[in-house]
């Protein structure tokens, strides 16, 4: 299958600071990319869809302002954490989609932790 | 996105299949069936998808039913690494993929 990696693997930041979290595919063109939040014991909940060069699509609940999405380019997406509190602990999981697959691959996640 | 209904847990012996259902009763001619599985903290891996036909590759089989209202996942010969949970999806081609609860496989040996 193909292969995105996300990076970091895991990170611990303190309240009110920014993380920020990348998302590549590594070898296919990404035309869509998703990001998901899992908390302990729960399976992922989307967070947001992005497409290449357009605003990301926000699941209903998820505030697009403290997390932002950027998919400036074919091979990249970045999650960024704003204003990070303690509740924001979780992991965070990345998937990419080319546009002639049918299947999405995922990212290995990452784990943050906000002090 | 229809729903689907996977049972919470299932146990298999090593060496053995493991056969893991999956109800998708409301599915839409466009729906495709996809399987992933995750262990634990890590990112869910793609095992395979179907839309009418069954499939195979090297990880799995999937048989869809004719009426498309359930599939099966068949690990033919489950390891101790096989241990994960099972997510069963029915999306369009396309669409965001959405996750339900799954079903935690347990591979015994």
């Amino acid at each position: 299958g193909a292969v995105v990696s996300q990076h970091p693997s895991w990170v611990i930041c303190k309240s009110g600071t920014s993380v920020k979290i990348e998302c590549r595919s590594l070898d296919f063109q990404a035309t869509t990319m998703f990001w998901y939040r899992q908390f302990p014991k729960q399976s992922l909940m989307l967070m947001a869809t992005s497409n290449e060069g357009s605003k990301a699509t926000y699941e209903q609940g998820v505030e697009k302002d403290k997390f932002l999405i950027n998919h400036a380019s074919l091979t990249l997406s970045t999650l960024t954490v704003t204003s990070a509190h303690p509740e924001d602990s979780s992991f965070y999981i990345c998937s990419a989609r080319s546009q002639k697959n049918t299947e999405a691959f995922f990212g290995q996640g990452t784990r943050l932790t906000v002090v | 996105d229809a729903k689907t209904t996977q049972p919470t847990s299932m146990d298999c012996a090593e060496g053995r299949a493991a056969n893991l259902p999956c109800n998708h009763s409301t599915i839409s001619g466009n729906e495709y069936v996809y399987w992933y599985r995750q262990i634990h903290s890590q990112g869910p891996q793609y095992i395979i998808h179907g839309l009418k036909n069954n499939e195979t590759n090297e990880m799995a089989s999937l048989i869809i039913t004719e009426d498309r209202k359930s599939s099966t996942l068949i690990l033919p010969h489950a390891t101790l690494r096989d241990t994960a949970v099972y997510y069963c999806i029915a999306e369009t081609s396309g669409s965001r993929l959405t996750f339900g609860e799954g079903t935690q496989l347990t591979v015994n040996p």
